[in-house]
């Protein structure tokens, strides 16, 4: 398996643009989650699925951000509108088991 | 809000010593795991302890558990210039949500 996969690695936008964030997770994984990381916060968890379903979103900073699980093999995090407090690098993990994550390379975005 | 606190923040150390990192949690646990992370890459699982478990190794990694006192330590003997990274511990409660400290930025110099 190639692992969990992410894209874009990296993203530039500009301020007001809707961005989305792509991830793949490990194939028979029921469990996804995605974090937030920066050097002021450190890595916060967004909102994690199970069987995709959202089962926690209470780290969703706002209604500007919103996350989908249309089938077990991907999922999107949409951020609109952008803006620059939202630059953070994005990480995407999944789990089968609970026995530890898998996160893929992560997403930079930077909002200008 | 972050459940584990890892201590020290920082750490520096010689190639061949050993590095000792500290987790303290908050709350009551399943299971807490240990991540290591490059710059600028993905974080990496190294190792789970669960709740009713006091000690684990793994290679040259050595875990520690400690429910009464709702701390973890994380022992890597014989330091390698690789071994520099971020490293975090994290709380599962048994939902599979992962909740992250603040990490410890280890650096071995060779």
């Amino acid at each position: 398996d190639a692992g969990v996969i992410q894209s874009p690695r990296h993203e530039v936008t500009e301020m007001g643009q809707e961005v989305t964030l792509r991830c793949k997770p490990i194939s028979g994984h029921n469990s996804l989650f995605w974090y937030r990381q920066t050097m002021m916060r450190g890595l916060e968890l967004l909102i994690y699925f199970n069987n995709n379903v959202p089962i926690d979103d209470s780290g969703m900073p706002e209604d500007r951000f919103s996350a989908k699980m249309p089938n077990a093999s991907f999922s999107t995090l949409k951020i609109q509108p952008s803006e620059p407090r939202d630059s953070a690098v994005y990480f995407c993990a999944s789990t089968g088991d609970g026995d530890g994550a898998f996160f893929g390379q992560g997403t930079r975005l930077t909002v200008v | 809000s972050q459940q584990g606190e890892e201590d020290p923040q920082a750490l520096s150390i010689q190639e061949g010593e050993n590095a000792t990192m500290n987790c303290s949690y908050k709350t009551s646990i399943n299971n807490l795991q240990w991540y290591r992370q490059n710059s600028g890459r993905g974080l990496v699982h190294l190792i789970l302890i669960r709740s009713n478990e006091r000690e684990k190794h793994s290679g040259r990694l050595r875990v520690t558990l400690d429910t009464s006192k709702k701390s973890s330590s994380l022992l890597i003997t014989a330091s390698r210039a690789a071994d520099t990274a971020s490293y975090f511990c994290a709380t599962d409660k048994g939902s599979y949500k992962l909740i992250f400290g603040s990490g410890t930025r280890l650096l071995v110099r060779p």
